[in-house]
């Protein structure tokens, strides 16, 4: 158990739909990061929150946002869906000092209809 | 961005046999990282290298740290059907922005 959790594990819905991943890092991880993987693919990195605040970009894109809360946990919003975006959604987290490697979830399976 | 370009893409192996995988880049970076990807699960953190030349073992898995700190491999001995999976590896750099390997995919026939 990485100790960072992620719901739901399992997400079917249309296109054109909205719908929010939610992360929780593992206990005084300050760091999060959402990464993307399509079917047989690497690790797409999306967005990175330290604290709160936004701290690096990946290919997100528009059409996909994401927060971090004051309690720390992270929400990914994915709007206006596409096939295309049918994949496993990561979030990892990490202290956020330099160096510290990071911990992933077990992640979210998103499937467009 | 950087590039790792991570080999073989995929293995077929026997059980009992020793793999073994790397990753090169054209960029330096300040650690390296292996992890292990289960089917339908999260990627799970193996080894984590910090100093350049290091080698590290964890049980049968030992990783080694390039000396130009642009490459790192992988090594597993006496392969077990439960080292069937994904393995990434990773560079990352001081600000925490890290970069994967495409993967290695790992088969170990019984």
């Amino acid at each position: 158990d990485s100790g960072v959790t992620q719901t739901p594990k399992h997400l079917i819905t249309a296109t054109g739909q909205r719908v929010t991943l939610r992360c929780s890092p593992r206990s005084g991880d300050l760091s999060v990061y959402w990464y993307q993987q399509s079917l047989d693919q690497g690790l797409q990195f999306l967005i990175q929150y330290y604290n709160g605040e936004e701290r690096a970009k990946g290919n997100i894109l528009e059409r996909f946002s994401a927060q971090q809360f004051p309690d720390l946990h992270s929400e990914l919003n994915l709007s206006s869906l596409e096939l295309g975006d049918s994949a496993l959604y990561f979030c990892a987290s990490s202290p956020g000092t330099a160096n510290q490697p990071q911990h992933f979830g077990d992640g979210t399976r998103l499937s467009i209809l | 961005g950087q590039q790792l370009n991570q080999s073989p893409q995929s293995m077929f192996i026997q059980e009992g046999e020793d793999v073994s995988m790397n990753c090169t880049s054209s960029s330096i970076f300040n650690t390296w990282l292996w992890y292990k990807q289960d089917p339908g699960e999260g990627p799970v953190l193996l080894i984590a290298l910090y100093k350049a030349g290091e080698l590290t073992s964890n049980g049968r898995l030992t990783a080694q740290f390039g000396i130009t700190r642009k490459d790192s491999f992988l090594n597993i001995s006496a392969s077990i059907p439960s080292d069937v999976g994904i393995y990434f590896c990773a560079g990352q750099l001081g600000n925490n922005d890290m970069r994967f390997g495409a993967g290695t995919r790992l088969t170990v026939k019984p």
